[in-house]
């Protein structure tokens, strides 16, 4: 394990459904993150909290909704999704931000919208 | 615009034998480089990170390369075992900018 866990691990979801998924570190690391990684694309960033603050949101779609109640959790409540938001979501640690800080990360929750 | 691009897309070699990947980015200013494994189902794990005055790194049976002034990388893995097989994405800094911009990834197949 890397320090970063994610549940669950696998998720099938109708398209009218409500549904959270988890991620927890306690590797002491002050930022956190949402990727979404579709077969044959780059992980593409959803958002970014520093220090329990929402510090980015790259245009994600409102149906993706993220929480961070503390330093060690994040959450992505998802509800209302499309069958194109099938992908494996991904969830990162770093210590800080910036470019010489490294990031760790989950094994992801491998996401079926049906 | 930033972009990392890796080649070949997707590759299958004998056990035992070497390969190497290649990553091409156009992000600047650089700060560092960053190649990662992922195995299938798992998230990505790093494996080495250069700077800008690194030329030649190595971890283990990996050695990551960087050509600052052609802005290229490669990987080179020797003596492949089963367990290599994975996806290995490159990753590009850029300095003052906290994003990072992902390659696409080679896809390695080790086949006994």
């Amino acid at each position: 394990e890397t320090g970063v866990t994610q549940t669950p691990r696998h998720l099938v979801m109708g398209m009218t459904n409500k549904k959270s998924l988890k991620c927890e570190q306690h590797l002491g690391h002050n930022a956190m993150y949402w990727y979404k990684q579709s077969a044959k694309k780059p992980l593409e960033l959803m958002f970014v909290y520093s220090l329990e603050e929402r510090v980015e949101n790259n245009s994600v779609p409102s149906r993706f909704s993220p929480e961070c109640p503390n330093s060690s959790h994040l959450f992505l409540h998802l509800h209302t999704l499309q069958p194109e938001d099938s992908a494996l979501y991904l969830c990162a640690s770093s210590l800080g931000r910036g470019a010489g800080y490294g990031y760790t990360f989950g094994s992801g929750t491998r996401l079926t919208v049906v | 615009k930033n972009q990392v691009e890796q080649s070949p897309q997707s590759l299958i070699i004998l056990e035992g034998k070497n390969c190497t990947l290649q990553c091409n980015y156009t992000v600047s200013p650089f700060s560092n480089l960053r190649w990662y494994k992922q195995d299938t189902g798992r998230g990505p794990v790093s494996l080495t990170i250069m700077t800008f005055s690194e030329n030649t790194k190595s971890n283990g049976r990996y050695t990551a390369t960087l050509d600052a002034d052609t802005k290229q990388s490669s990987l080179h893995i020797t003596a492949s075992q089963l367990s290599d097989s994975a996806s290995y994405i490159c990753v590009v800094s850029a300095r003052g900018n906290e994003k990072l911009t992902f390659g696409t990834g080679t896809r390695l197949t080790i086949i006994p």
